[in-house]
């Protein structure tokens, strides 16, 4: 069956510092990948998408990679931030066209 | 532009109760979409519309009912609550040409 795979333990790490999070997915040939934040209390809000050809995207401090030999997205926040902790959810789109999102990982970047 | 809305916020519902979460979006998109989250397990979908007059079930349908009241509306139901349906609750919307979901704020029921 269809899984992603984010890491559920918080990652913390220190202002300044490259956060980078990981999504794995199995049985996938997704045509692209989303990553989404989601604040406490809040619905995700879309940040970045890859597509299956793309290799690396970029959005100010946010770069995102796309390996489908390896069936992994890598999510990197350079010079973080105490405003970027947050949970980060990846999101593919499945074999129904919907997509399926991971679990999610929380941020916690302390000053 | 409000952009999807919910309601309510917080609902708390006895075993067996019925109710109806509301959504609206003004963004006139043609997709709409309901997902529950639980602690670990991410967003699953539980039904869409891909047009006005048009739903499908999703991962987790069972104990649900959805209407696609107009382009603007989506509403869910819930016709006999248990507790396996205490969740987070999530209305989405998507123009066709983007792939980009657009959340609402979310629902936060607890069936007792």
């Amino acid at each position: 069956s269809q899984k992603i795979e984010q890491n559920s333990e918080a990652l913390n790490i220190q202002e300044g510092k490259t956060a980078t999070l990981t999504c794995n997915y199995t049985n996938y040939s997704p045509a692209y990948l989303q990553w989404y934040r989601q604040d406490p209390g809040r619905g995700p809000v879309f940040l970045l998408l890859i597509r299956e050809n793309e290799k690396e995207k970029r959005k100010e401090r946010l770069k995102v990679t796309f390996d489908t030999t390896l069936k992994q997205s890598l999510f990197h926040i350079t010079a973080s931030q105490p405003a970027d902790s947050a949970t980060y959810l990846c999101a593919l789109l499945n074999a129904g066209n919907m997509l399926t999102f991971g679990g999610g990982t929380r941020l916690m970047v302390k000053p | 532009n409000a952009g999807v809305t919910q309601t309510p916020k917080f609902q708390v519902l006895k075993t067996g109760q019925s109710m109806t979460l509301q959504c609206a979006q003004d963004m006139n998109h043609n997709s709409m979409y309901w997902y529950r989250q639980d602690p670990g397990m991410g967003l699953r979908l539980i039904y869409y519309s891909a047009s006005e007059g048009t739903t499908d079930k999703g991962e987790v349908p069972n104990g649900y009912n959805v209407s696609r009241l107009n382009k603007r509306e989506f509403s869910l139901r819930l016709e006999s609550a248990a507790p396996s349906q205490t969740s987070v609750y999530f209305c989405a919307s998507r123009r066709d040409t983007q792939e980009t979901q657009y959340f609402g704020p979310g629902t936060r029921l607890l069936v007792l």
